[in-house]
């Protein structure tokens, strides 16, 4: 595709329960960053990969969180024994390294419900 | 601590007047200025940037003005249309792909 898909575009889930939300880059793209985007507020930084590097892990809320990456393509964000303030849309960004170009182009991102 | 702080979080504006948006940073090593569009149930989109070589960037309806020595920069809608109601994100990143710090956004109303 032409952009960064995300999928499932909503998710609802029971409190406890485990869930795995992926992410489709730009091809070509070699990094990729997710962001939590709570009700009314802005984008929260999780994690960031660029290519082979080790990745930025700075942002994740908890050691429930995990994200993965498989080369310079798909990754997933798991969120284990999910809690109510999971609740909220996970977005994911793509951006080519281009020399000092770091226009991010985001997905639609997950809404992720937490009941 | 907040790292890019945004002004107004809410603001409306009458068709055909002049949306301003408001951000300050503290961190002197960001050196990529972007504001992020987004429209309700879609990703922010770019809208446009400005990096501290310059203090004014300008596409079509929209200015950045940037001031280095205060840290801050500004987002300017000239003509605003109904079409421009979205929330505005202001965002900040050091060199190289480094994640983009965003400030807590602004939900702009333009009504007619």
């Amino acid at each position: 595709g032409a952009g960064v898909s995300q999928s499932p575009s909503n998710k609802v889930t029971e409190k406890g329960k485990d869930v795995e939300l992926r992410c489709d880059p730009i091809s070509g793209h070699t990094a990729l960053y997710w962001y939590r985007q709570r009700l009314g507020q802005g984008l929260e930084f999780l994690i960031y990969f660029q290519g082979n590097s080790a990745p930025d892990k700075s942002g994740l809320p908890s050691d429930r969180f995990s994200a993965e990456r498989t080369g310079e393509s798909v990754s997933t964000l798991t969120i284990q024994r999910t809690q109510q303030e999971d609740s909220a849309v996970y977005l994911c960004a793509s951006s080519l390294v281009a020399g000092a170009k770091t226009e991010a182009f985001f997905g639609q991102g997950t809404r992720l419900t937490v009941v | 601590q907040q790292q890019v702080k945004q002004s107004p979080q809410s603001l409306i504006v009458q068709k055909g007047g002049i949306s301003i948006i408001n951000c300050a940073y503290e961190n002197t090593a960001f050196d990529y200025f972007p504001w992020y569009q987004q429209f309700p149930g879609k990703g922010p989109a770019l809208l446009i940037a400005i990096r501290p070589d310059v203090s004014e960037k300008k596409e079509g309806r929209f200015t950045i003005s940037f001031n280095k020595s205060a840290k801050q920069f500004s987002l300017h809608i000239m003509d605003s249309q109904p079409g421009d109601s979205a929330t505005y994100f202001c965002a900040a990143s050091r060199a190289g792909n480094t994640p983009l710090v965003f400030g807590k956004g602004t939900r702009l109303s333009v009504i007619a």
